[in-house]
């Protein structure tokens, strides 16, 4: 079935990168987004890139998709302590499907 | 700047209560969605609707009902809260015009059914 992983969790220092990790199952996936929860707020979208792409970078963010082994990476340059938050993998399926990861904690240590 | 504004941030609710979850879009986005959030499960869908009127069950439809009267506004009924409600309720839209489905969020409800 349809399935997003990802870790709980990730402790880095200031100023070192960050890399959160996902897999996905479903190889129909047209679109995959990095959304960002800071606390006590809602999701707000990070990035996304399209499924025939490998690579997508956009200021401190780089995005790198392997489509043979249905693996998702955030590369956060330069992390800060205001990076800190909840980071969601997601895939869309098509139509209204939209596949969530459980989230990836990030703390960043001063 | 877009805006999906949720009624409430925090309720606190008794269990076998009535209660209501507000959701107002500015965007005019057709597709409006209710998702709830758990520590460790992510997102779960609940419902969505692609027009006024127009509902379809998500993923964890159970216990929950929705109301889309206008395009702008949907609703999220628990007709009769149970403990296990106990939940942060996002909403979101989006427009099935873009390219791809990117979600705009409220801010999220935090519900405690005691």
């Amino acid at each position: 079935g349809e399935d997003v992983e990802q870790s709980l969790f990730l402790s880095v220092r200031e100023g070192d990168s960050s890399v959160i990790n996902c897999t996905y199952t479903d190889s129909s996936s047209t679109y995959l987004y990095w959304y960002k929860q800071e606390p006590g707020a809602g999701l707000q979208l990070l990035t996304y890139i399209f499924s025939n792409m490998d690579m997508k970078q956009d200021q401190r963010l780089t995005v790198l998709l392997n489509k043979k082994d249905k693996h998702l990476s955030l590369r956060i340059a330069d992390t800060q302590t205001g990076d800190s938050a909840i980071y969601f993998c997601a895939e869309w399926v098509g139509g209204f499907k939209t596949i969530f990861g459980a989230g990836t904690r990030l703390f960043v240590k001063a | 700047d877009v805006k999906v504004t949720q009624s409430s941030r925090y309720l606190v609710k008794r269990t076998g209560e009535k209660v209501f979850l507000e959701c107002v879009q500015d965007m005019d986005h057709e597709n409006m969605f209710w998702y709830r959030q758990d520590p460790g499960l992510g997102l779960r869908l609940i419902y969505f609707s692609y027009d006024v009127k127009m509902k379809e069950k998500g993923d964890i439809p159970e216990g929950y009902s929705v109301s889309r009267e206008k395009k702008e506004r949907f609703s999220l009924i628990l007709e009769s809260a149970s403990t296990n409600q106990t939940s942060m309720y996002l909403c979101a839209s989006s427009d099935p015009r873009g390219q791809n489905e990117k979600l705009f969020f409220g801010s999220g409800t935090q519900l405690s059914v005691l």
